[in-house]
C-alpha cells in the first residue's frame, strides 16, 4: 500500500526565514513525488516533482526539494521566504496505476 | 486550451438528492481521477479511471459512483446525498503519472 504522510499540521515562520516542509511516504518501489500549493479558495499549483535522477529538484517560486530513499522523505526548502508563500502545502505520491495520494497537508503562515 | 474542467462549481444540495459532477479534459489523458478535500484531511482519492470504460475504488469510495463512458469525460455521481458529503471536489487527469491537471474545484454543501 502506498501512503503520505507530513508531520506538521501548521508552521509558523518569520519573512525571510528558511523553511523546511516535511514528506515521509511508503511505497514497494522508487514513487513519483510531488509538491503542490493551494492558496485560500483556489485550485492546487504544482511546485515540483521527482521521477527519476538527480534526488535534489528544483521547482518554481525558489523552492527545491530532497528525495531521500534511505529516509523515505521528500521534504520541502525555500531558503527565504516571502509573505505571499503562506498557503497549504500538499506532498503527493504516485504509484501503481498511476494513482496520486496526498498527505493531509501542512498550512504555512508568514510572521512579518 | 482549457485543460480540465468542472462543472458546476457551486451546489447545495438537500439531504437525500441526488446529483452528478462533470469532469471534462481536452488532453486526451488516460487517467482521470475524483478526490474530495476536507479541512485537516487534504485530498483524498475517491475513485479513479485508467481509461474508457474503467473505473476503480480509491480510499473514500462509499457513497460516490463514476462512469467514464467517453475518454474525455468522468462523471461523479451522489445517488442520496448526505451532509457527510459537505466537501469540495477536484478532479484531474494525468497521462502516466507524469504530468497531473487538476480542475478548479466544486464546492458541494449538503444541507
Amino acid at each position: 500500500a502506498q501512503s503520505v504522510t507530513q508531520p506538521d499540521i501548521h508552521i509558523t515562520v518569520s519573512e525571510g526565514a528558511s523553511l523546511e516542509l516535511r514528506c515521509n511516504y511508503s511505497y514497494g518501489a522508487t514513487p513519483y513525488l510531488f509538491w503542490y500549493v493551494q492558496s485560500p479558495g483556489q485550485g492546487l499549483q504544482l511546485l515540483l516533482k521527482y521521477f527519476s535522477g538527480d534526488t535534489l529538484v528544483q521547482g518554481i517560486k525558489g523552492f527545491e526539494a530532497e528525495f531521500k530513499r534511505s529516509q523515505s522523505s521528500f521534504n520541502l526548502r525555500k531558503p527565504s521566504v516571502h509573505w505571499s508563500d503562506a498557503a497549504e502545502y500538499f506532498c503527493g505520491l504516485s504509484g501503481g496505476y498511476n494513482k496520486l495520494i496526498f498527505g493531509a497537508g501542512t498550512r504555512l503562515a508568514v510572521h512579518p | 486550451n482549457a485543460g480540465v474542467t468542472q462543472t458546476p462549481k457551486f451546489r447545495v444540495l438537500k439531504t437525500g438528492q441526488s446529483m452528478t459532477l462533470l469532469c471534462a479534459q481536452d488532453m486526451n489523458h488516460e487517467y482521470m481521477y475524483w478526490y474530495r478535500q476536507d479541512p485537516g484531511m487534504g485530498l483524498r482519492l475517491i475513485h479513479y479511471s485508467v481509461g474508457e470504460g474503467t473505473t476503480a475504488k480509491g480510499e473514500v469510495p462509499d457513497g460516490y459512483n463514476v462512469s467514464r463512458l467517453k475518454k474525455q469525460n468522468f462523471l461523479l455521481g451522489l445517488e442520496s446525498a448526505a451532509p457527510s458529503q459537505t466537501s469540495v471536489y477536484f478532479c484531474a487527469s494525468s497521462y502516466e503519472g507524469h504530468g497531473y491537471t487538476f480542475g478548479s474545484g466544486t464546492r458541494l454543501t449538503v444541507v
